[in-house]
């Protein structure tokens, strides 16, 4: 089966600037996730979907970052303004099931959207 | 979540088998334990999974003591592949998001 795909694969932007990340889940999978990763740390959650609701935001800067899942199938992550603080990796990732399902069931990750803010 | 403690980095060479230990003295009953795999500029892998005892597949072994305080991952015979970073997790049936460290780095020289 296709793995989760997420365009752009890099992206270089000054601050101040917006920048937009998008992500297509695998096919069915009902729940999905953006994480930042900041070099040399692990994933960090900034929101999760089941379908098209939001399930946890808590940690998702919203008064800069926003995302949406029209439909619930694809997904895009905006910043806008952008700060030097969030070059980072945004990853998408994608499960079969929701909040109530399985720990890790079909957890999958897409390769990620390398940001730089200069 | 249970909160994981696992070493920084380790150094291992080709052939050896490596043991990575995490720490979850707060596990909770419900809580299974989780290895992520991740290389540079890819996104996490899932590498294997336990609850109990020991678990292997075609990549590793599991090893859970009967406390289930703490677990090891044991990877046979490194290759250089396997260098990467290695994560922990801990969380329950209840399904809430991955939540990450930082992960033990694993550098594999020949």
């Amino acid at each position: 089966e296709a793995g989760v795909a997420q365009s752009p694969r890099y992206k270089i932007i000054e601050k101040r600037q917006s920048v937009a990340f998008w992500c297509n889940p695998i096919s069915g999978h009902a729940t999905l996730y953006w994480y930042q990763q900041i070099l040399g740390q692990g994933p960090k959650l900034l929101i999760q979907f089941q379908n098209n609701g939001v399930v946890d935001d808590s940690q998702l800067p919203k008064d800069r970052f926003s995302a949406e899942r029209l439909k619930g199938v694809d997904s895009t992550l905006k910043i806008q303004p952008a700060k030097l603080e969030d070059s980072a990796v945004y990853l998408c990732a994608s499960s079969l099931k929701g909040p109530r399902a399985l720990f890790n069931y079909g957890y999958t990750f897409g390769s990620g959207t390398r940001l730089t803010v200069v | 979540l249970a909160k994981t403690t696992q070493p920084i980095s380790m150094d291992s060479y080709e052939g050896q088998e490596v043991n990575i230990t995490c720490s979850h003295n707060n596990i909770a009953t419900n809580d299974y334990i989780t290895w992520y795999q991740q290389f540079p500029s890819q996104g996490p892998r899932f590498i294997i999974q336990g609850y109990k005892t020991k678990v292997t597949n075609e990549v590793a072994s599991l090893f859970i003591p009967a406390d289930r305080k703490s677990s090891t991952l044991s990877l046979p015979r490194v290759s250089l592949s396997d260098t990467a970073v290695y994560y922990c997790l801990v969380g329950d049936q209840a399904g809430t998001a991955l939540i990450f460290g930082k992960g033990t780095t694993l550098s594999v020289s020949s």
